[in-house]
């Protein structure tokens, strides 16, 4: 089965710059998206298609990709963006999506 | 605004079938443009993809809970629902439902009800 890795956890202070990465073999040929869940809530897509912002995300959430790596970026972090975030792809078949592990961000 | 919302029993015994109904308002299940999926969570496997339904009938499964699963829509009370057979204590999680495009405009999956916590336990 296709997986995608991302590490457990992320710390930085407030006003610092957080990257989140992900990785996965058909990363060059399926896009990625980001998803953000505080507890008790349910995920909310910040990133699709690799860098674009729903409306609504603030501009600091931004997206990038690498080969087989995908970046999640939250620059001027701030306490709100405590949470998990999960990247998610799918495999080369597109019809079979795959979600990362899940990385927790830590606003020291 | 689209909601989502998961029904069902949040108790179901070991070997019996884990049911769950998804209900949208503020928007027509009958869209060609989307897809609705069942996604699951547990502390050790994180999110997990099952399976997603088209109102036309065509359906994406996760290879590794095709054999188990039964998805269906209900046009006529904007719902759709997964079947779970065979449950075991693997199978406890937090359900959700939620929205997604076809595969040409898949653009993630944007609308998610708040889910249901499903305990499978004797």
């Amino acid at each position: 089965s296709y997986e995608l890795t991302q590490p457990p956890s992320v710390s930085v202070s407030p006003g610092q710059t957080a990257r989140i990465t992900c990785s996965g073999n058909a990363m060059p040929d399926q896009s990625a998206y980001w998803y953000q869940q505080k507890p008790g809530q349910a995920p909310v897509i910040v990133i699709y298609k690799d860098s674009e912002r729903p409306s609504g995300i603030p501009e600091r959430f931004s997206g990038s990709s690498s080969g087989t790596t995908v970046t999640l970026t939250i620059s001027g972090v701030q306490a709100e963006d405590e949470a998990d975030y999960y990247c998610q792809s799918s495999d080369s078949s597109s019809t079979y999506w795959v979600f990362g592990g899940g990385t927790k961000l830590t606003v020291l | 605004q689209l909601q989502l919302q998961e029904s069902g029993p949040g108790l179901v015994k070991p070997s019996e079938t884990l049911s769950l109904t998804c209900s949208v308002s503020g928007g027509s299940i009958n869209s060609n443009n989307f897809y609705w999926g069942w996604i699951r969570q547990t502390p050790g496997k994180g999110l997990e993809w099952i399976a997603s339904i088209h109102y036309g009938g065509r359906i994406y499964f996760n290879p590794s809970l095709k054999s188990r699963v039964t998805v269906s829509v209900d046009t006529s009370k904007n719902q759709f629902s997964l079947n779970l057979s065979s449950a075991t204590a693997a199978d406890t999680a937090l359900y959700f439902c939620a929205r997604h495009g076809d595969v040409l405009r898949f653009l993630g999956f944007d609308y998610w009800g708040q889910g249901t916590l499903v305990t499978v336990s004797s």
